[in-house]
């Protein structure tokens, strides 16, 4: 039991570019979560979804773009990359009625 | 929508002292108050979490108290020691979680 895994753990992008962040959970979960952390700061919700298709906006949810096509896989779509990206990543996922949640190790974003 | 404020920033103690971490909430509704330890370069852990029909909850050294009228919760450490030092987060959630900006505890021998 993996837990929730992220990928990749590090990534360099230039101004403009695209890329997805992988988010796999193996708990069955059917509640998971993308949050953003800038430095020295909290954790902000990008988007989350309660089940598969299903997908809500959080916090801080521009500049991005998730998927939910299987219980298991919670993706992150940055389409024109920001410097205002530059972030540490977050997945998390919850059992249905159940408000813990379990992260991942991360994400580090650089945009240059 | 939800907005979590979290005090102090930073908090330094002697090991054996207790630390006291206090948070705030806007939304009355929030049902669920969870507490985040995070290591430098860490993922997020959970250490202890309280729910809106429950007014303290303890596991060991760790305690949380919640005042639902006055929208307050708080964390309590006591006999801190070295490993304690780390950025804990306080959140609060209806649906989904708003945490606050953290609070840097340094625990010193």
């Amino acid at each position: 039991n993996a837990g929730v895994t992220q990928t990749p753990k590090f990534r360099i992008l230039k101004i403009g570019q695209s890329m997805t962040l992988q988010c796999t959970q193996d708990m069955n979960h059917n509640y998971m979560y993308w949050y953003r952390q800038d430095p020295g700061m909290g954790l902000k919700l990008i988007y989350y979804s309660v089940g598969a298709g299903i997908t809500d906006k959080g916090e801080v949810p521009n500049g991005y773009n998730v998927s939910r096509s299987t219980t298991e896989d919670f993706p992150l779509r940055l389409e024109l990359a920001a410097p205002s990206q530059t972030s540490v990543y977050f997945c998390a996922s919850s059992p249905s009625g159940e408000k813990t949640q379990y992260f991942g190790p991360g994400t580090r974003l650089l945009v240059l | 929508g939800e907005n979590v404020e979290q005090h102090p920033s930073t908090l330094s103690v002697q090991e054996g002292d207790s630390a006291v971490i206090k948070c705030t909430y806007s939304d009355s509704a929030s049902n669920y108050f969870p507490w985040y330890k995070q290591e430098l370069g860490k993922r997020p852990q959970l250490i202890i979490d309280i729910r809106s029909n429950v007014g303290e909850k303890k596991d060991q050294r760790i305690a949380v108290t919640l005042n639902k009228t006055a929208k307050h919760f708080s964390l309590h450490i006591t006999e801190t020691q070295p490993e304690d030092s780390a950025v804990y987060f306080c959140a609060a959630s209806l649906d989904a979680l708003i945490f606050g900006k953290g609070t840097t505890l340094s625990v010193s021998s």
